[in-house]
């Protein structure tokens, strides 16, 4: 069965403290996998996507990257407006679903 | 605005009634995605279409639930016979294409309270 995991499940830093949260996945064939940010009340809000193992991008603070069976995100200097919660999702090669994980609360403390 | 669009943004209802919920994808946007979120959750895929077909709706939990995109554009998510067990926070995503991998364009959801 396809999975996707993320750990830690809630992350508390304070401000400028970098740190890396996880997502692991068990799927039959990678076609995507794809990292979100999502504040409290709204819609995920699209970050990455990374296709294969050794990709890495970059936006401002945060770095993705991939291998076989996981991805990291880093997260390097936060700031408070960084705290959210951070979903990593796969789409597979044998449909068009996309599973998510449940996320990973990251809170920074100025 | 250029981004998607959900209406109600809240929804309360009482058990065994009907609901619709409505969804505006992105202008030229040919796939659309339902998907319902639950608190602590990530989102749980429902249903898919490129253009005016389900292309996947292995994600709909039973037959109560239904949706349409008659056009093209705009979908409603139908949902009969409401239980308590269906109020979460139900999204709406849309992609440029969903032939490829394609990143998705989140509205701020519907939140739907069975009561």
């Amino acid at each position: 069965e396809d999975q996707v995991t993320q750990s830690p499940e809630a992350l508390r830093l304070q401000e400028g403290e970098s740190s890396s949260l996880n997502c692991s996945y068990t799927v039959s064939g990678l076609r995507g996998l794809f990292w979100y940010r999502q504040d409290p009340g709204k819609g995920p809000e699209f970050l990455f996507t990374l296709y294969s193992a050794g990709e890495e991008k970059e936006k401002e603070r945060l770095k993705a990257t991939l291998t076989k069976k996981e991805s990291f995100l880093h997260i390097t200097a936060p700031k408070p407006e960084d705290s959210a919660t951070y979903l990593c999702a796969v789409r597979t090669n044998r449909d068009d679903k996309i599973i998510f994980g449940k996320g990973t609360r990251l809170h920074i403390l100025p | 605005g250029a981004g998607v669009s959900q209406t109600p943004s809240n929804k309360v209802t009482e058990k065994g009634k009907y609901v619709e919920l409505r969804c505006d994808p992105i202008s030229g946007h040919t796939a659309l995605y339902w998907y319902r979120q639950s608190l602590g959750q990530g989102p749980e895929f429902l249903i898919y279409f490129q253009g005016t077909g389900a292309a996947d709706d292995s994600g709909l939990p039973n037959d109560r639930f239904f949706a349409v995109r008659p056009e093209g554009s705009v979908s409603t998510l139908k949902i009969q016979r409401t239980e308590r067990g269906d109020s979460a926070v139900y999204l709406c995503a849309s992609s440029f294409t969903g032939t490829g991998v394609g990143e998705q364009y989140f509205g701020p959801g519907t939140r739907l309270t069975v009561t």
